[in-house]
């Protein structure tokens, strides 16, 4: 186990619904990050929390909408999701943000939009 | 663009063999390169990274080489074990405050 942690495991949900994805991290760290991982593309940096501020929104649609309410947790809100939305969600943390810090994967959130 | 990409999408090799991963970057200005592995139900986890001072890195069975003349980074597996069986993921970064930027990744299989 990494000490990242993420629920639910899997998902599905029609384009109407709300639903929200958490991530823990139990190392102690101060920065966090929320990847898509779609089949055949590259894995795709979607927002970066640094000591609980977004530092990073790597042009998300408004759909997504993440909240970082502590350094050890990360939710990514979820609402009328199209159907090429389906992917892994990834969440990460490191120590600090930065090539510097490694960061460490959760086993990710399987989403499937209908 | 600034992309990274690989070579081949899928490797098949026999167990006990070497394992030789390829990625190519297109960043001239990338300084920092990391390999992970992902293995099916997981997420990515770290296994060697390199700085564009050096061309080559040694770990516990693995190396990884950079070629900056020609952006051609590689990650070889020496004996190859079924474990070993995952996708692997190269990333690059162009600066200490700069967002990796991930291949798409190759799949190796081990057959035994």
């Amino acid at each position: 186990e990494t000490g990242v942690t993420q629920t639910p495991r899997h998902l599905v949900m029609g384009m109407t619904n709300k639903k929200s994805l958490k991530c823990e991290q139990h190392l102690g760290h101060n920065a966090m990050y929320w990847y898509k991982q779609s089949a055949k593309k590259p894995l795709e940096l979607m927002f970066v929390y640094n000591f609980k501020e977004q530092t990073e929104n790597n042009s998300v649609p408004s759909r997504f909408s993440p909240e970082c309410p502590n350094s050890s947790h990360l939710f990514l809100h979820l609402h009328t999701l199209q159907p090429e939305d389906s992917a892994l969600y990834l969440c990460a943390s490191s120590q600090g943000e930065g090539e510097a810090y490694e960061q460490y994967f959760g086993p990710g959130t399987r989403l499937t939009v209908t | 663009g600034e992309s990274v990409g690989l070579h081949l999408p899928t490797l098949s090799v026999q167990e006990g063999d070497n394992s030789i991963i390829n990625c190519a970057y297109s960043n001239s200005a990338s300084d920092y390169f990391i390999w992970y592995k992902q293995e099916s139900g997981k997420g990515p986890q770290f296994i060697i990274d390199i700085r564009s001072n050096m061309d080559k890195r040694q770990g516990q069975r693995v190396t990884v080489l950079l070629n900056k003349t020609v952006k051609h980074l590689s990650l070889q597996i020496a004996a190859t074990q079924p474990g070993d069986s995952a996708v692997y993921f190269c990333a690059e970064s162009g600066g200490s405050q700069g967002n990796l930027i991930f291949g798409k990744g190759t799949k190796l299989s081990v057959k035994p």
